[in-house]
């Protein structure tokens, strides 16, 4: 299996641009997550998903971000406009319906806004 | 709404040697699950260990080891004869349990470096 992927894994946009990042979970796996890392908050849960359907996007921090799942094999965040304070990692992670496994993580995308 | 601390930020042992990470959690649930997730400096998000919170055992994965204490709420993870590819950031994890039994959000601690030297 090849495991989480996301892209781009690395992000340099200018202030005011949109930017998406995208995800692939694990084949088979129905819970999907979006986490976001920074120095100063550590990994936060933005939202997540079950079986294609958000379940919880209290972690959102505001309308210039969102997060579609249209199929059990992609999910996209978008933020639009980026803000240079959005700068950090973006995870994305997915899991199967078995709480006890815990999440499988994709390596990140670092986002950069200037 | 459920708190994880790791009071330790940083953490140094030589390489071979046993080291000790703590992690608690203040919770009024009484099933769950916790975690331990190793993050080296490429990044990734890796899951070294995990425990059931019914389970009274202590889990244990090769040279990891965690001591769960579930009255005193804690969940301290034992990296024992430690190699220099175990530097990296630890973060604890904690998991309600959710009668769905499907997974749901994981509420991490603020991390330990730990660095393992020659």
């Amino acid at each position: 299996d090849a495991g989480v992927i996301q892209s781009p894994r690395h992000e340099v946009t200018e202030m005011g641009q949109e930017v998406t990042l995208r995800c692939k979970p694990i084949s088979g796996h129905n819970s999907l997550f979006w986490y976001r890392q920074t120095m100063m908050r550590g990994l936060e849960l933005l939202i997540y998903f079950n079986n294609n359907v958000p379940i919880d996007d209290s972690g959102m921090p505001e309308d210039r971000f969102s997060a579609k799942m249209p199929n059990a094999s992609f999910s996209t965040l978008k933020i639009q406009p980026s803000e240079p304070r959005d700068s950090a990692v973006y995870f994305c992670a997915s899991s199967w319906d078995r709480q006890w496994y815990g999440y499988t993580f994709g390596s990140g995308t670092r986002l950069t806004v200037v | 709404a459920q708190t994880v601390t790791q009071s330790q930020p940083e953490m140094s042992v030589q390489e071979a040697e046993t080291v000790t990470l703590s992690c608690t959690y203040d919770t009024s649930e009484n099933n769950y699950y916790l975690f331990w997730y190793k993050q080296p400096p490429s990044r990734q998000m890796i899951l070294v260990i995990r425990q059931e919170a019914y389970k009274q055992q202590n889990a244990t994965e090769n040279r990891f080891s965690v001591n769960f204490q579930k009255a005193a709420k804690s969940f301290s993870l034992k990296i024992s004869d430690s190699q220099l590819g175990d530097t990296a950031m630890y973060f604890c994890a904690f998991m309600k349990h959710a009668n769905t039994g499907t997974a749901s959000k994981l509420t991490f601690g603020t991390g330990t470096r730990l660095q393992v030297t020659l």
